[in-house]
């Protein structure tokens, strides 16, 4: 069935470095990639959308690269600041283009000044 | 931008009882929304896709005749919990795309907490 993963273990990091999450997806072909940020008690927001043929999208600090082969999207915040403190979720279109999303269990961002 | 408004916020019930969460699309309309719910620490989890004049589709595993959908209009779905039990307790989010694309980016409501005691 698909799946798709992120790291389940909170990642720390100090202000100004670069944080890098990962979302890797098995059994799975899709043709784009979104990225979401959820901040406690609240729903997902958007953040950047990738499609397969794009190895790299840029929005202001943030970078999102997408390799179809190792079936892996890296989400990157570069200065990272503490508002940037939150969790981050990948998802993919489910397959049969119904629309519906599917979501990994998201990351958990602390940026400590 | 495209906003998606959802209410209550929190609600809490007794067992036994049934509680309506409305998810609104406020300045678009939305042929299709989308009704997830999730546990604390984890991801978001489809529950079922509510279609404007038409019935639902459920996620394998999700009782329609327990969390009914009604979306009545193109930018009004409703969610009823029915015969809510504690471990119906959780975060429920609605969902809908401004855009008819099915690759295009979802716009969340801000959720409803439901406690069930």
């Amino acid at each position: 069935s698909q799946k798709i993963e992120q790291n389940s273990e909170a990642l720390n990091i100090q202000e100004g470095k670069t944080a890098t999450l990962t979302c890797n997806y098995t059994n799975y072909s899709p043709a784009y990639l979104q990225w979401y940020r959820q901040d406690p008690g609240r729903g997902p927001v958007f953040l950047l959308l990738i499609r397969e043929n794009e190895k790299e999208k840029r929005k202001e600090r943030l970078k999102v690269t997408f390799d179809t082969t190792l079936k892996q999207s890296l989400f990157h915040i570069t200065a990272s600041q503490p508002a940037d403190s939150a969790t981050y979720l990948c998802a993919l279109v489910g397959s049969g283009n119904t629309g519906k999303l599917i979501f990994g269990q998201g990351t958990t961002l602390q940026v400590k000044p | 931008g495209a906003v998606v408004s959802q209410h209550p916020s929190w609600v809490i019930c007794k067992s036994g009882t049934s509680v309506k969460i409305e998810c609104r699309s406020l300045d678009f309309q939305a042929t299709t929304m989308f009704w997830y719910r999730q546990f604390p620490k984890q991801s978001l989890m489809l529950m079922a896709t509510s279609n404007e004049g038409s019935k639902a589709t459920y996620e394998q595993g999700v009782e329609k005749d327990k969390f009914l959908i009604n979306h009545a209009s193109l930018t009004l779905s409703t969610l009823t919990v029915t015969s809510a039990h504690p471990e119906d307790s959780s975060f429920y989010i609605c969902s809908a795309r401004e855009s008819g694309a099915y690759n295009s980016p979802l716009h969340f409501g801000n959720g409803t907490r439901l406690t069930v005691t």
